[in-house]
């Protein structure tokens, strides 16, 4: 058990639907992070939070929103997708920003149609 | 941008021969960090190197770090079908603010019985 948990773990979704994934981790960390893992890709960082400020955005699209309402708890929020977005989304933390060691939750396989 | 390229991207080896993997970054890395990633699981989070020429061993995984901090590499002695799965390196930049952290493609180990 990792003590990052998501849900869900699987998501379908047409181009015009407007979706969710959640992300809470119960390690005590102050650093949050969202990932996108593509086949034959390597893992892309999205997104940086730190204390809930996010301290990072790798020039993601804007069809992606993050939110972080408090250290335990990230939100990716999702609309208009397009079939290439489909992918493995996973959330991450860490006791710091600069901390070794992030710990990964199990992702949210995601699929645009 | 920072690159950081692994080799080889698959390796099959029959149980009990050793493997090696190699990471290699475009530009001066803070610290290294190695993660495994199962079939089907998340990275998983296996060690950080920070100093120039650092070893560190862990059972039968020895981390090198290069003396120019560009390079790194990962050796499994004897392996086992339990060492299965996909190695990332993921490199953090020098400088001061940097909260990036760049994988590698990955190396995919198969390990036949």
């Amino acid at each position: 058990e990792t003590g990052v948990t998501q849900t869900p773990r699987h998501l379908v979704m047409g181009m015009t639907n407007k979706k969710s994934l959640k992300c809470e981790q119960h390690l005590g960390h102050n650093a949050m992070y969202w990932y996108k893992q593509s086949a034959k890709k390597p893992l892309e960082l999205m997104f940086v939070y730190s204390l809930e400020e996010r301290v990072e955005n790798n020039s993601v699209p804007s069809r992606f929103s993050p939110e972080c309402p408090n250290s335990s708890h990230l939100f990716l929020h999702l609309h208009t997708l397009q079939p290439e977005d489909s992918a493995l989304y996973l959330c991450a933390s860490s006791q710091g920003i600069s901390d070794p060691g992030a710990f990964f939750g199990p992702g949210t396989r995601l699929t645009v149609l | 941008g920072q690159q950081v390229m692994q080799i080889p991207q698959y390796q099959h080896v029959q149980e009990g021969e050793d493997f090696t993997t190699y990471c290699n970054s475009s530009t001066t890395l803070s610290n290294i960090q190695w993660y495994k990633q199962r079939p089907g699981g998340h990275p998983v989070f296996l060690i950080q190197l920070v100093k120039s020429g650092e070893v560190k061993k862990q059972k039968r995984l020895t981390f090198q770090f290069g003396e120019a901090k560009k390079n790194s590499s990962l050796h499994i002695t004897a392996t086992q079908t339990t060492d299965v799965g996909t190695y990332f390196c993921a490199g953090r930049p020098s400088g001061a603010g940097s909260y990036q952290l760049t994988f590698g493609k990955g190396t995919k180990l198969s390990v036949i019985p």
